[in-house]
């Protein structure tokens, strides 16, 4: 069993919907959980990053983190054309350990 | 512009023959990775290295070497390479004590 598991989707709803993106994870040590954006031919980008539990906002996306489940949550609210991307979540003890990463899933968003 | 710059973005090659990949960031980051990244898979690391003549193996690292002469640069080296290391190659740096990777575009080996 995968460490991280993320459905890979792909993930397809119509422009102005929330999405909610999820991981789940097994080891009860992670403490730091990013959330990366990869759009086709290039590199994945941070978008969030989230120390232990709770609940960040930035602009239209959320993370939302609940360490008692192993569950990590992205929304991105009134979503568009533009956040079509396959997402990926990464989790770690701390900077001293390597991240650890979802497989990604595919999102796509229909105008 | 902050980045990392990976060459070639797309190689084709033939099994055993040498290839090095390069890679360069100019953000005067400590820690550099290389990742390959697989359907279904995700990223994988291959090597990292956390400062200048320091480098250790990660996840995968069977059949790639690495160095790291200067702080800039982190080249990956396929000595024979083999089908199995057709993938999609990422190198990444950050700043040692944090969690946010810049990554490159990419290079996407092909070994036939």
């Amino acid at each position: 069993q995968k460490e991280v598991e993320q459905d890979p989707g792909p993930l397809s709803v119509p422009e102005g919907a929330i999405v909610s993106l999820n991981c789940t994870y097994s080891n009860s040590a992670f403490q730091y959980f990013m959330w990366y954006r990869q759009y086709s031919r290039k590199g994945p980008e941070l978008l969030m990053y989230t120390y232990s539990s709770g609940n960040k906002e930035d602009g239209r996306f959320t993370a939302q983190v609940d360490k008692s489940s192993k569950y990590i949550s992205l929304f991105i609210r009134d979503s568009q054309p533009s956040d079509s991307a396959t997402y990926l979540c990464a989790m770690t003890r701390n900077s001293n350990y390597q991240l650890i990463w979802g497989a990604g899933t595919k999102l796509i968003i229909k105008p | 512009e902050a980045q990392v710059t990976q060459n070639p973005r797309y190689l084709i090659t033939v099994t055993g023959k040498k290839l090095t990949v390069t890679c360069s960031q100019n953000m005067n980051h400590e820690y550099m990775s290389w990742y390959r990244q697989d359907p279904g898979l995700g990223l994988r690391q291959i090597y990292y290295s956390m400062n200048v003549e320091v480098t250790d193996k990660g996840d995968v690292p069977e059949g790639y070497k690495v160095s790291r002469k200067e702080k800039r640069n982190f080249p990956l080296i396929l000595e024979s390479p083999s089908p199995n290391q057709t993938s999609l190659y990422f190198c990444a740096s950050k700043t040692s004590g944090t969690y946010g990777y810049t990554f490159g575009s990419g290079t996407r080996l092909t070994v036939v």
